[in-house]
């Protein structure tokens, strides 16, 4: 059983547009973190949201947590060929202690 | 700093075969994991540890160990490799449960 559930699992875009990846689940999350795994590479950490409505800002990413903490997105404003990658939402459950709970991933290309 | 690091890059082995991937990191982290990455799956955690001599089990343990004798070292070991285990081996540290998890490049094992 798949906890988060991460959509789209692919996207392929052109240079300047704007994206948006989502990170849903039926379970309450007492934090929620965004990672960018690039090929032949480990997870780099992006952003963690710990509250309720939280926004959070990286430079042209934008990262959102569900107001009921069951969810997240993560938007990219004018995307560019760096940004491709494979981005992963990963969440500790409440009342769960250590555990990380990975999605399957949303894979990026942007193209020139 | 190196961070963490991982040996071997890449391994084949045949059914049946041991082997021990190591991973070690330099920045004084009390807490250490082992994660697995199938092919469009996420990240799934196969054992951690808290500190030297604590080792626990983590999501899918069944056909792996670990040890923790140092501070700095986390190897784990496969017994008696299965075409299941083929996979992508994911090595990270954290100073405490909910600190940022940094992983290290990866072990790309392939069993035949």
């Amino acid at each position: 059983t798949q906890l988060l559930e991460q959509s789209p699992q692919f996207l392929s875009i052109q240079e300047g547009e704007n994206l948006t990846v989502y990170c849903n689940s039926s379970s309450v999350f007492s934090s929620l973190q965004w990672y960018r795994q690039e090929p032949g590479e480990g997870p780099v950490l992006l952003v963690t949201v710990v509250t309720g409505g939280e926004v959070k800002k990286l430079k042209r990413l934008t990262f959102q947590f569900g107001d009921a903490r069951k969810d997240s997105s993560l938007h990219i404003t004018a995307a560019q060929p760096g940004d491709t990658g494979l981005y992963l939402c990963a969440g500790r459950l409440i009342n769960s202690g250590y555990a990380l709970n990975f999605g399957k991933g949303t894979s990026l290309l942007v193209t020139p | 700093n190196a961070g963490v690091t991982q040996t071997p890059k890449f391994r084949i082995l045949k059914i049946g075969q041991s082997m021990t991937l190591q991973c070690t990191q330099d920045m004084n982290h009390n807490y250490m994991y082992w994660y697995r990455q199938d092919p469009g799956m996420g990240l799934k955690l196969i054992y951690y540890s808290v500190g030297a001599g604590i080792t626990d089990k983590g999501e899918v343990p069944n056909g792996y160990n670990v040890s923790r004798s140092t501070t700095e070292d986390f190897p784990l070991r496969l017994e008696l490799a299965a075409p299941s285990q083929t996979s992508v081996y994911f090595c990270a540290s954290s100073a405490g449960i909910t600190d940022t998890q940094y992983f290290g490049p990866g072990t790309r094992l392939t069993v035949l």
